[in-house]
């Protein structure tokens, strides 16, 4: 089983509507969770922290749940430029060691 | 520039051929790491250096891969004998060593691989 499993997609989602992609986890002593966003042919960078309590930035909210070794993203409200590969990020190491495990991504395109 | 800086680009070799890839973190960033991202895949951790020494070095494949980074801050991957399995891109990230893990990684754009 991979460390970070995703659904690839590709999802191919209208302008203007909200979408959720989910992605488990098999280490339950992970420490810490990500979103990061990579754009075709181009480096990936860290969207947004994923926490306990949830937490939102703008269009996107992303969830964690511990219990059952899922992380989820929300985009509300989605434009164009949303467009993107997200990959689903975890860190299972202590503090200090910033090796992050990635999943393979979920392609989203937003169809105008 | 003020982000990680990696050369070459692009590198087209053959299969058997030894490969440098170069890596200029952001100043005063004391952690690098290298990933390795396939077509389809997310990118796939290979070494993880704190200054100038190897603090895990689990994700190298095998022993054709060799990384350093002598001062502790330009790094070099080194590939011996390469592979058409090697064809990847090489991503190179650079942060700062804090106390709490922020997740943020900063990549550069990575060196493009091919072995014909």
């Amino acid at each position: 089983r991979k460390e970070v499993e995703q659904d690839p997609g590709p999802f191919n989602v209208p302008e203007g509507a909200t979408v959720a992609f989910n992605c488990t986890y098999s280490n339950s002593a992970s420490q810490s969770f990500f979103w990061y966003r990579q754009d075709c042919r181009k480096e990936p960078k860290l969207l947004m922290s994923v926490y306990s309590s949830g937490n939102e930035d703008g269009r996107f909210t992303a969830q964690l749940n511990r219990a059952s070794q899922y992380i989820s993203l929300l985009i509300r409200d989605s434009k164009l430029s949303d467009s993107a590969t997200y990959l689903c990020v975890v860190n299972g190491q202590g503090f200090g060691n910033e090796k992050l495990t990635f999943g393979t991504g979920t392609r989203l395109t937003i169809i105008p | 520039g003020a982000g990680v800086s990696q050369t070459p680009s692009n590198k087209v070799t053959e299969k058997g051929k030894y490969v440098e890839l170069r890596c200029d973190p952001i100043s005063g960033h004391t952690a690098l790491y290298w990933y390795r991202q396939s077509l389809g895949q997310g990118p796939e951790f290979l070494i993880y250096f704190q200054g100038t020494g190897a603090a895990d070095d689990s994700g190298l494949p095998n022993d054709r891969f060799f990384a350093v980074r002598p001062e502790g801050s330009v790094s070099t991957l080194k590939i011996q004998r390469t592979e058409r399995g090697d064809s990847a891109v090489y991503l190179c990230a650079s942060s700062l060593f804090r106390r709490e893990n922020t997740g943020e990684l900063f990549f550069g754009e990575g060196s493009r691989l091919t072995v014909l």
